[in-house]
């Protein structure tokens, strides 16, 4: 089985550029989600969606931040304009919910996208 | 609300030595779910167990162990016999019950801790 795929691996932006991160999940995982995690610090949610849909978008800054999963499969996470504080690595994960009740919550992670803001 | 506390920043160890990383979390609801996950250089995070509220019984997977204890709200991981491979950092996380939306499973993380495992 294949994992999640990100890319790209590493961004380095000036701020108040965009910035774009993309994901796959595994394939016929219904939920997808995006974390964002600075250094030192655990991995903090940034939106869920369930196929296509939002189910939980409270912690996203819908100021700059931008998400979408269209066809709910892929899925771009955007950062326009970009901050320095915004600099950190952004998880995607996918889990079966809401099939496979078993194993629905867990979540399966990518390698991450590293954001550096300068 | 739900947060979950790793005390513990750092730990270093020698080889073969067994080490305890500790997990105190919080949370109004009566059932939720606790897991630990590993995240090496590499960055991506790796499932490592999930336990049910209602569970409570202690498990051990080869190196691996976890004491749940409910009346002091405590999800530990012991790994016995330590290896360089075990370095890594390590998050304890909650979620949620099963809702009709699916948005308490999202996971609360800890803010994890970071083992370093010396030959």
């Amino acid at each position: 089985e294949a994992g999640v795929a990100q890319s790209p691996r590493y961004k380095i932006i000036e701020k108040r550029q965009s910035v774009a991160f993309w994901c796959n999940p595994i394939s016929g995982h219904a939920t997808l989600y995006w974390y964002q995690q600075i250094l030192g610090q655990g991995p903090k949610l940034l939106i869920q969606f369930q196929n296509n849909g939002v189910v939980d978008d409270s912690q996203l800054p819908k100021d700059r931040f931008s998400a979408e999963r269209l066809k709910g499969v892929d899925s771009t996470l955007k950062i326009q304009p970009a901050k320095l504080e915004d600099s950190a690595v952004y998880l995607c994960a996918s889990s079966p919910f809401p099939r496979g009740a078993s194993g629905a919550n867990v979540l399966t992670f990518g390698a991450g996208s590293r954001l550096t803001v300068l | 609300a739900q947060k979950v506390t790793q005390a513990q920043t750092e730990i270093s160890v020698v080889e073969k030595e067994d080490v305890t990383l500790d997990c105190v979390y919080e949370t109004r609801d009566t059932t939720y779910y606790l897991f630990w996950y590993k995240q090496p250089p590499s960055g991506e995070l790796v499932f490592l167990i999930r336990r049910n509220s209602f569970d409570e019984q202690n498990e051990i997977s080869g190196r691996y162990s976890w004491n749940f204890q409910k009346s002091t709200s405590s999800f530990n991981f012991t790994i016995t016999a330590s290896q360089v491979v075990d370095s890594a950092v390590y998050f304890c996380a909650l979620s949620g019950p099963r809702n009709s939306g699916g948005s308490n499973y999202k996971l609360t993380f800890g803010k994890g801790t970071l083992l370093t495992v010396n030959p």
